[in-house]
């Protein structure tokens, strides 16, 4: 079966610091992934997604960036955080086309405070 | 371009009502429909979809949810609610290829005893 690893759960990081979010998918190949931040408990923003290896559509403009070194490996990074980057940080998978119906499955989520 | 609008910010419910989250869709073609649900501070899990075929899909945890073409409206319901319902609960829609799926805001739903 598949399943979807994020880490770390919990960052406190203060003003400036560098960012990195990690996450990976087991138990597929070739999968699209992606990252989504949830503000207050609210609605999501999609930030990146990609559909292969070096491939990221980038959804935001924004402090963030994101790559995808390896085919199930999904990084968030940021050089220099902002209070604003604080929020719940999601990523994603689903089964790439002909195969995909739309259903995304989701990691647990890393909750970054920025002070 | 598709949307999908969640017209309620908060749905409170009695334990033991019936509920109904509410979720509208504007897409182009047929669209593919889910509900996913969000406990605090936990990712979102999948609850049910609807590609094709009858319009009543039944879902996790004793959800279902109804697929009216004609209102556009793919509301999630329950017969009878309880406490643990209590979450936040996301439509949303997808057209096809490897585009994301598109979200609601969300729907927080509180389930009083």
């Amino acid at each position: 079966s598949q399943t979807i690893h994020q880490w770390p759960a919990t960052l406190v990081q203060p003003v400036g610091s560098p960012l990195s979010l990690e996450c990976t998918v087991e138990g597929t190949s070739n999968p699209n992934l992606y990252w989504y931040r949830q503000a207050a408990g609210r609605g999501l923003q999609l930030l990146f997604y990609s559909v292969g290896i070096g491939q990221i559509s980038s959804e935001v403009p924004q402090n963030l960036s994101a790559s995808r070194p390896q085919d199930r490996q999904f990084i968030l990074s940021s050089k220099k955080l902002l209070l604003s980057d604080s929020g719940f940080y999601l990523c994603a998978w689903s089964v790439r086309l002909s195969g995909n119906t739309g259903e995304l499955f989701f990691g647990e989520g890393s909750r970054l405070t920025v002070l | 371009a598709q949307s999908v609008a969640q017209p309620e910010d908060q749905v409170n419910v009695a334990e033991g009502n019936p509920l109904t989250v509410k979720c509208t869709y504007s897409v182009s073609g047929n669209p593919y429909l889910f509900w996913y649900v969000q406990y605090p501070n936990r990712g979102l899990q999948f609850l049910l979809k609807y590609i094709t075929g009858d319009n009543l899909v039944k879902g996790s945890y004793g959800f279902e949810a109804e697929f009216n073409k004609s209102q556009t409206s793919f509301h999630l319901k329950k017969p009878s609610a309880l406490v643990s319902d209590s979450a936040l609960y996301f439509c949303a829609s997808w057209n096809s290829g490897n585009t994301p799926l598109v979200f609601g805001k969300g729907t927080r739903l509180s389930v009083i005893a």
